[in-house]
């Protein structure tokens, strides 16, 4: 089993681009969340699914985050347009007991 | 919604003492509660959890404790060594949702 996946690993992109981060979560796992993990506020949970269905996105900060679901094995975390406050380490995890991805370090310059 | 607060925010150890991080949680309804060592650039991983029927569980040198009275639990690593050095969060859930509100970290150092 090769875990929780996240691509890109690390992304640095200029202010007013568009970023698309990827999750594949574990085989089997039900429920997928995403989490910004900053020093000044630690981990915060962005949204979370169930069986592919948003169940709570009231951490999302704004309407330029937006996240999907389409099936079982995989899920995406966009922002559009990025700011360079969105700099963060976004990670992806699976399961009740959350079990987290890598991580994905995005810079905006 | 649920409030997790943990102290304290450091923690240095010389190294084979024993260190104990503890955490408050608000929710009444909470009954799992899992804890997460996270290394420097690395993910947080689950290192051990307790559920609320349970007071004490152990895992070697860890061990977790839970007072649902008073709604708070503690972690508490024993014979510390070098390799224990992490930032450790504390979190609180309720099965029903499955949301979990995550402490705000411990930065725990080992002494050689």
């Amino acid at each position: 089993d090769a875990g929780v996946i996240q691509s890109p690993r690390h992304e640095v992109t200029e202010m007013g681009q568009e970023v698309t981060l990827r999750c594949k979560p574990i085989s089997g796992h039900n429920s997928l969340f995403w989490y910004r993990q900053t020093m000044m506020r630690g981990l915060e949970l962005l949204i979370y699914f169930n069986n592919n269905v948003p169940i709570d996105d009231s951490g999302m900060p704004e309407d330029r985050f937006s996240a999907k679901m389409p099936n079982a094995s995989f899920s995406t975390l966009k922002i559009q347009p990025s700011e360079p406050r969105d700099s963060a380490v976004y990670f992806c995890a699976s399961g009740a007991a959350q079990y987290f991805g890598p991580g994905t370090r995005l810079t905006v310059l | 919604g649920e409030n997790v607060e943990q102290h304290p925010s450091t923690l240095s150890v010389q190294e084979g003492d024993s260190a104990v991080i503890k955490c408050t949680y608000s929710d009444s309804a909470s009954n799992y509660f899992p804890w997460y060592k996270q290394e420097l650039g690395k993910r947080p991983q689950l290192i051990i959890d307790i559920r609320s029927n349970v007071g004490e569980k152990k895992d070697q040198r860890i061990a977790v404790t839970l007072n649902k009275t008073a709604k708070h639990f503690s972690l508490h690593i024993t014979e510390t060594q070098p390799e224990d050095s992490a930032v450790y969060f504390c979190a609180a859930m309720d099965f029903g949702n499955e949301k979990l509100t995550f402490g705000t970290g411990t930065r725990l150092t080992i002494i050689p």
